[in-house]
């Protein structure tokens, strides 16, 4: 199974909203709701922002938004801050039972 | 609040066995809510999900399918904590290693606790 497609980076300023894209199949975003975003600071573990597509973790900003159109899935950062500049991946769950990540996106704010 | 521990060598030749453990407090390996991953990250930065084990009624382990050949994940219920052990590697398996929580009755509603991780170098 080939990774999950994400933007190799992404830029924003202060204040300004940015979407990051997560482009799936039909055997995985497109067939369950069970889509995950985390957050990774460098030289740090990932941190959970959105679960099953649009859900949000207790203590994480209702900035962070998520969304699924088919097989493709999309966070939302509204009100861009300094501590918002990380990487980025995006998760899904297969219809063979499995998980894939996506590539990764890079996160400036500019 | 659950806490995940990790453990291991963080040096292993190539062709033999890389073999981690994570141990955990606040919650039990035997949980019927909750899956236990293991995933790692390559030097270029991408993450790879390489299988988990569960219990719901009865222990199943799910494995990423480019390794099932060489993965083993095992849950260990008297120390509670689960291990992976990857057979064979090559300088291909370097990675930081990272094992998670997967929290929920369903698999994959997400991987909400992580371990701190553990470098592993093949060499």
């Amino acid at each position: 199974q080939s990774a999950l497609t994400q933007p190799p980076s992404v830029s924003g300023s202060p204040g300004q909203s940015v979407t990051i894209s997560c482009s799936g199949t039909s055997s995985d975003i497109g067939y369950y709701n069970r889509v995950s975003w985390f957050q990774q600071p460098p030289g740090t573990a990932p941190k959970l922002m959105i679960y099953e597509v649009s859900n949000r973790p207790s203590g994480v900003p209702d900035r962070f938004s998520g969304s699924k159109s088919g097989s493709t899935a999309s966070l939302t950062i509204s009100g861009l801050q300094a501590e918002d500049e990380a990487d980025y991946f995006c998760s899904s769950y297969t219809k063979f039972n499995t998980l894939i990540f996506g590539g990764g996106t890079k996160l400036t704010v500019l | 609040q659950v806490q995940l521990q990790q453990s291991g060598p963080r040096l292993v030749k190539p062709s033999q066995t890389l073999s981690l453990t994570c141990a955990i407090s606040g919650d039990s390996v035997s949980s019927n809510s909750a899956a236990w991953n293991w995933i790692r990250q390559s030097p270029s930065g991408g993450l790879e999900w390489l299988g988990r084990t569960y219990y719901r009624s009865k222990w199943s382990s799910d494995y990423a399918v480019s390794l099932r050949s060489r993965i083993t994940i095992n849950p260990d219920t008297s120390r509670n904590q689960f291990s992976l052990q990857l057979n064979s590697v090559t300088p291909e398996d370097t990675a930081v290693y990272f094992c998670a929580r997967d929290f929920g009755v369903i698999l994959s509603c997400g991987l909400d606790v992580w371990g701190q991780g553990t470098t592993v170098t093949v060499s």
